[in-house]
């Protein structure tokens, strides 16, 4: 069983919908969760960092941590057709620097 | 601009040939790392280095090397030993003294094989 797991979708929505993108984990020990976007060919780039469980806003984007059922998401409001990328989420333990990454979801926004 | 430059975009290796990957970053950042990515999976750590003229092996080191001979550069080279290269390969960096700061990512390089 992977250590960080995501639906792979593709996951396709008209714009202006809210989209909900998920992971879950195994590991009781990562206390660390991000999510990236990757457009194609591209390198991940970071939307999002938090720590613990709770909850952090970003502009249209909201990112959700629930330790107790080890349930990560992103939200994302008024979607664009340029939010169509893939999404990462990953996660690291307190110490250290090693992130352990989902396999990605892919999103398609269409206008 | 500050930021981790991967070269080159695009990379063909022929059979029992070795090919180096560059990475260089100036955004003064202690650690270093290289990932695999391949269709439809997530990031996969190869190497990793914490300080110059010191690193260490990730989840999936066969057939490859790395050198960090100066805080800026971690090019890692795939050896002829490793016999699926083709792959989107990542160079990541971050800060070692501010547990808070993220690892930023590189644009990759694609490795195909001839």
């Amino acid at each position: 069983q992977k250590e960080v797991e995501q639906d792979p979708g593709p996951l396709s929505v008209p714009e202006g919908a809210i989209v909900s993108l998920n992971c879950t984990y195994s590991n009781s020990a990562f206390q660390y969760f991000m999510w990236y976007r990757q457009y194609s060919r591209k390198g991940p780039e970071l939307l999002m960092y938090t720590y613990s469980s709770g909850n952090k806003e970003d502009g249209r984007f909201t990112a959700q941590v629930d330790k107790s059922s080890k349930y990560i998401s992103l939200f994302i409001r008024d979607s664009q057709p340029s939010d169509s990328a893939t999404y990462l989420c990953a996660a690291r333990r307190e110490a250290g620097n090693m992130l352990t990454f989902g396999g990605g979801t892919r999103l398609m926004v269409k206008p | 601009d500050g930021g981790i430059t991967q070269s080159p975009k695009y990379l063909f290796r022929k059979e029992g040939q070795n090919v180096t990957l560059s990475c260089e970053q100036n955004l003064n950042h202690d650690a270093m790392y290289w990932y695999r990515q391949d269709p439809g999976q997530g990031l996969r750590l190869i190497y990793y280095s914490q300080i110059v003229n010191d690193f260490q092996k990730g989840d999936i080191a066969e057939g490859y090397s790395v050198s960090r001979e100066k805080k800026e550069s971690f090019p890692l080279t795939v050896t002829s030993a490793q016999k699926n290269p083709t792959a989107f390969y990542l160079c990541a960096s971050s800060r070692m003294t501010d547990f808070n700061q993220p690892q930023h990512f590189g644009d990759g390089t694609r490795l195909s094989i001839l």
